[in-house]
């Protein structure tokens, strides 16, 4: 069964670049099957999709953060990084990292999460 | 920007019946899955396809859609089922990920 661990810092300064590290387990990223995504959930407050890569390289962000973001994979190490620019107090969230099903049978958009990392919390502050 | 539309809250007693709903303009065209989050866990996936149970995931949740809603549907609801509820869909061009706000279901 394949686990997700996320890793990173876990305090940011402002404007500084927040990054993390997810690393898989039990499967291959390169397997070609799914998305490796990046989701975040403010304190108290709903989900919300950062963006994801496939093995390939190619990359889907959520438009809203899409100047500020960059989704990387390094199947030699079977894993995927988020790097996140300028941030500011309004980061701070427990960022998620999670798989999600690639297939002709759903859109990019329409696909869904079945594994998740248990999730890592960064706080922006100085 | 598109948006998924849930209740904030839903209130059951313990063997009742709890539905969910979420609204979005693009759900005739979309697939649509729903999670479970657990204070301090992540969220688990609980409906995929609309109306797909992951294995592992009690019979008693199901999903169904209507136009432009669907509904999560919990069965003899039980106390270890309180938790928020997320529907996630894609936006009306199917390219990017959307998540509905969140439901807390209480019970």
């Amino acid at each position: 069964q394949v686990q997700l661990q996320e890793s990173g810092p876990g305090l940011v300064k402002p404007s500084q670049t927040l990054s993390l590290t997810c690393t898989v387990s039990g499967g291959s990223i390169s397997s070609g099957a799914y998305y490796w995504s990046w989701i975040r959930q403010h304190p108290g407050k709903g989900l919300e999709w950062i963006g994801y890569i496939y093995h390939s390289g190619s990359t889907y962000y959520n438009p809203s953060l899409k100047s500020l973001i960059t989704i990387s994979v390094d199947t030699s190490k079977n894993q995927f990084s988020l790097k996140l620019s300028s941030v500011t107090a309004a980061d701070t969230a427990v960022y998620y990292c999670a798989r999600a099903l690639a297939s002709p049978t759903v859109t990019t958009g329409g696909t869904f999460f079945d594994s998740w990392g248990q999730g890592t919390l960064v706080t922006v502050s100085s | 920007s598109y948006e998924l539309t849930q209740p904030p809250s839903v209130s059951v007693s313990p063997g009742q019946t709890a539905r969910i709903t979420c609204s979005g303009d693009a759900l005739p065209k979309q697939y649509v899955c729903w999670y479970q989050q657990k204070p301090g866990q992540a969220p688990v996936l609980v409906i995929y396809k609309d109306t797909v149970r992951p294995s592992g995931i009690p019979e008693r949740f199901s999903g169904s859609s209507s136009g432009t809603t669907v509904t999560l549907t919990i069965s003899g609801v039980q106390a270890e089922d309180e938790a928020d509820f997320y529907c996630q869909s894609g936006d009306s061009s199917g390219t990017y990920v959307v998540f509905g706000g969140g439901t807390k279901l209480t019970v």
